[in-house]
């Protein structure tokens, strides 16, 4: 069974604005980590945040996690067309075997 | 640095026919594993291995056989293909410590059984 749970499942956005999306799970992990996924591609890695972290940076992206809820959240700041994919959570819990949601579609209007 | 390489991008099969979906990888990581997604559903992960000689099931192993004779190779087999088995497949390789399993994914097999 899917261990994490995306929120919303489909978010459309004006160019510019933020855009942020939730993950839900269920068991206790090592890390959190969320992935791109451009239209008919490979999933591609973004960023991780290890289970004693609740918060992280990297460029204009920012993950928070709370474990008491066992809930992450993304945010990507300014967004552009080229933000425009499928974005993925994924938790490792201890077993090396990363367990995905089911994404969230963004949609970066010009 | 090729990463990991899927080969065929497309195929398609009729009912009951067998095929070997290839994936290679050139990072020297010991871990690999093979996932499907469908629509709506995310990644399912199929079959795993954490070394070469070593392999396991995932979620949704049944129709499928794995090896791992090298670090680099980490083939999947579809044993008699059924429709069921249409779907995007993803082969992903990661280097996993205590800490740090970023996966490196290829750019999918497109399977559709007919």
């Amino acid at each position: 069974s899917q261990q994490g749970e995306e929120d919303p499942q489909a978010l459309s956005i004006q160019e510019g604005e933020n855009a942020t999306m939730n993950c839900s799970y269920k068991t206790s992990i090592n890390n959190l980590q969320w992935y791109r996924q451009n239209s008919g591609r490979g999933l591609v890695h973004l960023i991780l945040i290890r289970s004693n972290e609740r918060e992280k940076h990297s460029g204009r992206l920012r993950v928070t996690l709370d474990t008491s809820k066992k809930s992450s959240s993304l945010l990507i700041t300014a967004s552009r067309a080229a933000d425009t994919a499928s974005y993925f959570c994924a938790t490792d819990s201890n077993d090396y075997k990363l367990s995905f949601g089911a994404g969230t579609t963004v949609t970066v209007r010009a | 640095n090729a990463g990991v390489t899927q080969t065929p991008k497309f195929q398609v099969l009729k009912t009951g026919q067998s095929m070997t979906l290839q994936c290679a990888q050139d990072m020297n990581h010991e871990y690999m594993s093979w996932y499907r997604q469908d629509p709506g559903m995310g990644l399912r992960l199929i079959h795993y291995s954490v070394g070469a000689g070593i392999t396991d099931q995932g979620e949704v192993p049944n129709g499928y056989n794995v090896s791992r004779s090298t670090t680099e190779d980490f083939p999947l087999r579809l044993l008699s293909a059924a429709p069921s088995q249409t779907s995007v497949y993803f082969c992903a390789s990661s280097d996993p410590g205590r800490w740090n399993t970023e996966a490196f994914f290829g750019q999918g097999t497109r399977l559709t059984v007919v």
